[in-house]
């Protein structure tokens, strides 16, 4: 079963401007990892926060985490063409130290 | 270095045939996990292997699905009796040890498909 939804389920922006991504899960977490997937293949890392973190920056990505709404964002500023991808949050629970539990995504279209 | 690789990067096989998918991990990873996705939804944990120990196989659906890591390295996944459900891409991920601490590191994905 998932853990996470994320929302929007798509967004379409143009290109230069931002994308801000949600996702909420139900349980309590040792940390949330957000994945991009192009060609609905191989899934990349992106950004990693732990659950005593609040927010993270890499690049031009910038990940909060709002534990008691069990809610996290990805914002992704100055868009560009190619960060055309779906993008998953991923949980991994306290005591399990193996699987993520991802959300459903959200497929992010930006314009040229 | 190598990333992880998956072979087939494709299959189409017929309902109730017998397929099995690998995955060649990073070398010096000790972790492994499988992982299924279907059309328009997130990837869903199948098993993970700690070594050659599948330490957490909660997400195999049923006994059709099985998989292997004989040597610690190189794992197979395994489905008998195939049903046009289990048409999905299977991915396999590796990570330096089964921890919240290391990034797990995806392959390109099996995409199967039952006729």
């Amino acid at each position: 079963s998932q853990q996470g939804e994320e929302d929007p389920q798509a967004l379409s922006i143009q290109e230069g401007e931002n994308a801000t991504m949600n996702c909420s899960y139900k349980t309590s977490i040792n940390n949330l990892q957000w994945y991009r997937q192009n060609s609905g293949r191989g899934l990349v890392h992106l950004i990693l926060i732990r659950s005593n973190e609040r927010e993270k920056h890499s690049g031009r990505l910038r990940v909060t985490l709002d534990t008691s709404k069990k809610s996290s964002s990805l914002l992704i500023t100055a868009s560009r063409a190619a960060d055309t991808a779906s993008y998953f949050c991923a949980t991994q629970r306290p005591g399990n130290t193996g699987k993520l539990i991802f959300g459903q995504g959200t497929t992010l279209q930006v314009k040229p | 270095g190598a990333g992880v690789s998956q072979t087939p990067s494709n299959k189409v096989t017929e309902k109730g045939k017998y397929v099995e998918l690998r995955c060649d991990p990073i070398s010096g990873h000790t972790a492994l996990y499988w992982y299924r996705q279907s059309l328009g939804q997130g990837p869903e944990f199948l098993i993970y292997f700690q070594g050659t120990g599948a330490a957490d196989d909660s997400g195999l659906p049923n006994d059709r699905f099985f998989a292997v890591r004989p040597e610690g390295s190189v794992s197979t996944l395994k489905i008998q009796r195939t049903e046009r459900g289990d048409s999905a891409v299977y991915l396999c991920a590796s990570s330096l040890q089964a921890s919240p601490t290391y990034e797990q590191y995806f392959g390109p994905g099996t995409r199967l498909t039952v006729t």
